[in-house]
This record gives C-alpha cells, structure tokens and sequence, in this order.
C-alpha cells in the first residue's frame, strides 16, 4: 500500500478566501484525484490529476473554482478558490498504481475545511 | 455512466455475521470496490473483486456477480469496533476508469 499525508488537516477560513491542500505520496503512483465528502454524504469524484498537464474535471466542477496540479508522480495540490459556505466539506486525495498495482485505489487522510 | 445501490442503514449483533448487498449497473464493468470508513476518518480499503466468487480476507468476504450486477460484502464474528460505513464503488473498463461510489451502508454493531 501506500502512505498518503494531507496538509492541512483541517481549516477554518473566511468567505471569499482560497486554500490550497497538499497531497503527498511516499512512492510513485499513476493516477491521482481530488474527492469530495459532504457531511453525511459518499464520495463526489471532483477531478484527475494528471501529471504535467491539465487535470480532468468532472461535471460540476470547474478549474477556476479547484485549480489542480501535479508536477510530479508523487505530489499533487488543491486549490478551493473564493470559498463559500458551501465548500465546507472533507476533500480526500486518493491514489492509484502503486509500485505497479494498478488496482487497488487508496485515500488520504483528509482536510477537513470549514468556511465561514 | 453508472448507478449504484446499496442499503443505507443495519444494524447486527456482535459476534454475529452481517450481509452488506450492493447492486450496480454500469456500461462497463472492471471491477467493483468496498471500503470501510469510520465516522471522521477517510476510507480503508477492504477488497477488490474483478472475477464472479468469493474472495475471503479474515472476517471479511467479498462476493461478486457481474451477471448480476451484484456483490456483497460479508461480515464474520462481528466487533463493535466495526461499526462504520461500508462503501460500494464500482471501476468502469475504458476511459480513465474513475471510480464511482455508492451512497454507503451505516451499519451499527450493538452488543
């Protein structure tokens, strides 16, 4: 398996605000993504990342609002820009590919983000 | 795309065996995920299931039908410590293949 650190942990921020999230993966992987948790809800694919290029969004979601990068195997951010209420919610990177494992599909431990 | 079923609450006995169904459909299927996640933390990968059977880890047991359309996830010699949300996530073949989650099934282990 792999290890998976988020930075930060959690977050209070201000309306009209951005934060950027931090994921990073102790060994190469091949595919990386954003998800979305709202409280009491599953999991909401946000985007692939892909490395050195343009992430893939899904429907709902834009690159202005959650500008993503991935400038290497092993390290991607998020971005939730002008933040809302609304965008109070944990945000999860997760991975695929591990050490050629192409399968299996592990997550980080999460940020926590409250927007007032 | 794909739509994915699963019961939203159980409730089981410790030291019992619980059942935890999903059912899916999809325009493509290459295999069909289940994670645990307790209350506040992030998903725990359990099992991956690509081929029709049992696949049998521990206490944990994961069956798939893709005829079907079905699989679930079995639950031996309950803990309470496994009270959590089990979460049904199917992988498409082709594309990118992102994974697409069910809603979660919420189950409370009481003594």
């Amino acid at each position: 398996s792999a290890v998976i650190s988020q930075k930060p942990s959690r977050d209070i921020c201000q309306r009209g605000t951005s934060l950027t999230i931090q994921c990073q993966v102790d060994s190469q992987v091949t595919m990386m993504f954003w998800y979305r948790q709202q409280p009491g809800q599953s999991l909401t694919l946000i985007a692939t990342a892909n490395q050195g290029s343009e992430a893939t969004y899904e429907s709902g979601f834009v690159i202005d609002k959650f500008p993503i990068s991935r400038p290497n195997l092993t390290f991607s951010t998020l971005t939730v820009s002008n933040m809302s209420p609304e965008d109070s919610s944990i945000y999860l990177c997760s991975v695929r590919g591990v050490a050629g494992v192409t399968d299996t599909q592990y997550f980080g431990p999460g940020t926590r983000l409250t927007v007032l | 795309g794909q739509n994915i079923d699963q019961p939203t609450e159980m409730t089981a006995t410790e030291g019992a065996i619980v059942q935890i169904n999903c059912t899916y459909q999809t325009s493509g299927f290459n295999g069909l995920f289940w994670y645990q996640q307790h209350a506040g933390e992030a998903p725990t990968f359990l099992s991956y299931n690509v081929l029709d059977g049992l696949e049998e880890k521990g206490r944990f047991s994961s069956f798939l039908s893709r005829s079907k359309g079905y699989s679930y996830l079995l639950l031996k010699e309950l803990q309470m410590k496994d009270s959590a949300s089990y979460l049904c996530a199917v992988r498409p073949y082709g594309g990118y293949q992102k994974v697409t989650f069910g809603t979660g099934t919420k189950l409370q282990v009481i003594p």
